[in-house]
């Protein structure tokens, strides 16, 4: 069973507009929450994790996550989207009690049109 | 921040050599490494999980004796791809944490491309 899912495979918005990529995860007990993300033959880069504590969290870039347990989700938001955060955005979760490994979703394309 | 160094950044390769991956973690010491392969516009694929100074845990379905992974210090670990394939041309991405919890620190990839 998957662990995470993102449920769009690509989003687009005009710059300046907020911007919302999906995820939802389906582990049991408290999991380490993680967004990354991948700029064109690049490594993947850090935005921000939740661990514990409140649910909204501020990462790289002016970017931010809230973690809802009751829908399972941890949406990544912007305020204000640029061109230049067009990328390729994972969500990822490590399952508590597990190998601790990571474990991604299958990311979404965001375009920000100018 | 947190660097994690791969080397090299693309390598083309005649079918039926190997090639090495360098991973190095440059300013933490990495008692966990992992090793990706992404496809085009495909997700991240765990391939194995090393720990320093010992074998490494590969996922099911990859091969350890054609991926052969080393270990060796908390900075570095290095990914052989031996008598590589076309079928081995892919992207190559390695990760590393220096404990359970804190985030994965990535490599830029490696782009890999056997003739």
């Amino acid at each position: 069973a998957q662990s995470v899912a993102q449920p769009e495979d690509q989003v687009n918005v005009a710059e300046g507009n907020p911007l919302t990529v999906k995820c939802t995860y389906s582990v049991s007990g408290n999991p380490y929450l993680f967004w990354y993300v991948q700029y064109p033959n690049r490594g993947l880069q850090f935005l921000l994790k939740y661990i514990t504590g409140d649910n909204l969290v501020k990462g790289s870039y002016g970017f931010e996550a809230e973690f809802n347990k009751s829908q399972t989700s941890f949406h990544l938001k912007k305020p204000s989207a640029l061109v230049s955060d067009s990328a390729l955005y994972f969500c990822a979760v490590i399952k508590p009690g597990s190998a601790r490994q990571l474990t991604f979703g299958s990311g979404t394309q965001l375009t920000v049109l100018p | 921040g947190a660097v994690v160094s791969q080397h090299p950044s693309w390598v083309i390769c005649k079918s039926g050599t190997s090639v090495k991956i360098e991973c190095r973690s440059l300013d933490f010491q990495a008692t966990t490494m992992f090793w990706y392969r992404q496809f085009p516009k495909q997700s991240l694929m765990l391939m194995a999980t090393s720990n320093e100074g010992s074998k490494a845990t590969y996922e099911q379905g990859v091969e350890k004796d054609k991926f052969l992974i080393n270990h060796a210090s908390l900075t570095l670990s290095t990914l052989t791809v031996t008598s590589a394939h076309p079928e081995d041309s892919s992207f190559y991405i390695c990760s590393a944490r220096d404990k359970e919890g804190s985030p994965l620190h990535f490599g830029n990839g490696t782009r890999l491309t056997v003739t």
